[in-house]
């Protein structure tokens, strides 16, 4: 079964601790992103790759990492220096190419919670 | 700066017809797909407009005018399993996949 899969689904980490979020696609999808979902609001885009061992910042890149060393992986650290970690992270992929349909296949998400 | 404005809330009776705007501002502009989340899930994909027009896909379509920075999704013969957010979301050229802050589509009986 091709999918995208994000582990682990919940979360909890110490304040001052990084904590890295996985997500893994067999879609063989080049385009990869990483969001941010605070309750009742939209996705906030954080990272994006279009390529391996290439990314770029999305709107709320501060306090957030990301490598981008296989097609397949593209794993977010969350680190100490983000101030509001509390939330839900998505990681989607989808086709490259903007001329064709640039539909994006979500994980089932990352629950994080700040103790 | 780059934005998508879309209505917060929309309610609706079952069989009703819905209809969720989106006007966007993004540099770049390549196409605008809409998305569907049920509470607690994972954003489904719905339809991808990349050209000017109507774009149908069973009891739901999606319209998009390039010269007016807008597009609309069509929610027909509304059923309670439609209740859901629904997000409009902006493709550039260089493959940025942006979102706007989401409509609550709520269906009554």
């Amino acid at each position: 079964d091709g999918g995208i899969t994000q582990s682990p689904k919940y979360l909890f980490r110490k304040e001052g601790q990084n904590v890295t979020l996985s997500c893994e696609q067999n879609l063989n999808h080049d385009a990869m992103y990483w969001y941010r979902q605070d309750p009742g609001q939209g996705l906030r885009l954080i990272y994006y790759s279009q390529i391996v061992n290439d990314f770029q910042k999305g709107d709320i890149a501060e306090g957030y990492s990301v490598s981008r060393e296989k097609k397949e992986s593209f794993p977010l650290t969350v680190t100490s220096a983000q101030k509001n970690p509390t939330a839900f992270y998505l990681c989607a992929s989808s086709m490259r190419r903007q001329s064709e349909n640039t539909e994006a296949f979500f994980g089932q998400g990352t629950r994080l919670t700040v103790v | 700066g780059q934005s998508l404005e879309q209505p917060s809330e929309v309610t609706a009776v079952e069989g009703a017809i819905v209809q969720i705007n989106c006007t966007y501002q993004t540099s770049g502009f390549y196409g605008l797909s809409w998305y569907q989340q049920h509470d607690g899930g994972a954003p489904t994909f719905l339809s991808y407009n990349a050209l000017d027009g109507l774009e149908e896909t069973g009891r739901f379509s999606s319209f998009l005018s390039r010269s007016d920075s807008y597009g609309y999704l069509l929610l027909q013969e509304l059923q309670m399993k439609d209740s859901a957010s629904y997000f409009c979301a902006s493709t550039d050229s260089w493959g940025k996949l942006q979102f706007g802050a989401g409509t609550q589509v709520v269906v009554t009986p």
